[in-house]
Parts: structure tokens; C-alpha cells; sequence
């Protein structure tokens, strides 16, 4: 099993353009999430969806867009970066019920808005 | 509210030390879950332990031990004989429910040879 991966590892964006970070999981897991980390500041909820066809909102999801279209495939969106969204972008699974309690993450999205 | 302390931004020591990683918490759910996970130099993020909040026990993991108290809502994490390969930042977090996880803003731990 691959795990949680997430595509592309890297990525340098001019404010302004946009951009769709792609996260598979092949746990057959229900929950998704992203987060983004930033220095001193841990990881925050930006979204996340409880099954195939579900978004809600997290913590912080202003100027961020999620699909899940698929079960496997959790979607982020950046319609306009700004430098604010430079950041380490991690996505993760967990299951349902007391299996799903830890989540599994993947190996993150270093961003870069110019 | 809920929230995740982590006091300690950085600590270093020398290999073969004894280190605890200090965690406090605060909720006001009577049901809740605990983990730490660790990020090594190389990014991701790997899962430790978690406890839930009617578990009271410590527990040991070969040099790692975890002790949560209740009483002062803490959950601190020891390293006994600290190893180079133990340098990552540690982070502690609380789990109300899928989508109630709070993370601690991180303890980078250094391990001198």
C-alpha cells in the first residue's frame, strides 16, 4: 500500500494563479483533510470531508476550494494564491469509528507564492 | 476552548540524555483522545501514540514513555537514552471528533552526538 500521497511535492506560483493540489489515499479510508503548517504554528484544518461527494469547512478555509469527486481523491484548490498561502500543505486519512481515530498523513506540498 | 500547549519551542541535549516533551491541554469534553506525532528532518508526519481520555494508564514503547495526567491535563512524552535519530520536532494534539483535531505548535528537539 502506497498510503496517503500527495502531488506535486514542490510547487512556485506568482500571486494571482492558480493552482489544484491532488491527495490519494489507498486505505479505503472515509475522512480526508488538508492542513497547511506554518513556522510556530502547527498544523491547521483548512478542510475536510467525511465521505465521497462531502466538503465542510475547517479552521482556516478562506481562499481555498476542496473536491471530492472520488473516494480515494481529496482535491485542494487555490483559484487566486497570494503570498499568504505560502506554506507546507499536508493532506490526511483516517477510518471511521474507533479505527479511525489516528490519522495517517501524507508527505506534504512545499508551496511558494511570489 | 480547545487548545494544545506546547511550552517548549526548542530543547537540546546530548545523546544519551533523558528528555521529556511537555504537552497541556484544555477541552471541555468529558470524551477526548490524545496522540503525539513526529516530524523528522525528511517532512512527514509520523503517528506515536494516542490515549483516550478514560485511559489513564502510562505507557512504555522501548525508550519512549508517555504520561497523562488529567489532573493537570497534561500528556508529556519522555525519550530515555536520547538518539541522533530522535532529532524531529514533536507534536502533541487533542481529538474531539473527526474533525475537531488540534495540534500543539510543534517541539524541535535537537540530539548532539
Amino acid at each position: 500500500n502506497a498510503g496517503v500521497t500527495q502531488t506535486p511535492k514542490f510547487r512556485v506560483l506568482k500571486t494571482g494563479q492558480s493552482m489544484t493540489l491532488l491527495c490519494a489515499q489507498d486505505m479505503n479510508h472515509e475522512y480526508m483533510y488538508w492542513y497547511r503548517q506554518d513556522p510556530g504554528m502547527g498544523l491547521r484544518l483548512i478542510h475536510y470531508s467525511v465521505g465521497e461527494g462531502t466538503t465542510a469547512k475547517g479552521e482556516v478555509p478562506d481562499g481555498y476550494n476542496v473536491s471530492r469527486l472520488k473516494k480515494q481523491n481529496f482535491l485542494l484548490g487555490l483559484e487566486s494564491a497570494a503570498p499568504s498561502q505560502t506554506s507546507v500543505y499536508f493532506c490526511a486519512s483516517s477510518d471511521t469509528g474507533q479505527a479511525g481515530l489516528e490519522q495517517y498523513f501524507g508527505p506534504g506540498t512545499r508551496l511558494t507564492v511570489t | 476552548a480547545q487548545k494544545v500547549t506546547q511550552a517548549q519551542t526548542e530543547i537540546s541535549v546530548v545523546e544519551k540524555e533523558d528528555v521529556t516533551l511537555d504537552c497541556v491541554y484544555e477541552t471541555r469534553d468529558t470524551t477526548y483522545y490524545l496522540f503525539w506525532y513526529k516530524q523528522p528532518p525528511s517532512g512527514e508526519l509520523v503517528f506515536l501514540i494516542r490515549r483516550n481520555s478514560f485511559d489513564e494508564q502510562n505507557e512504555i514503547s522501548g525508550r519512549y514513555s508517555w504520561n497523562f495526567q488529567k489532573s493537570t491535563s497534561s500528556f508529556n512524552f519522555t525519550i530515555t537514552a536520547s538518539q541522533v535519530v530522535d532529532s524531529a520536532v514533536y507534536f502533541c494534539a487533542l481529538r474531539r471528533n473527526f474533525n475537531k483535531f488540534y495540534f500543539g505548535s510543534g517541539t524541535k528537539l535537537n540530539v548532539k552526538p
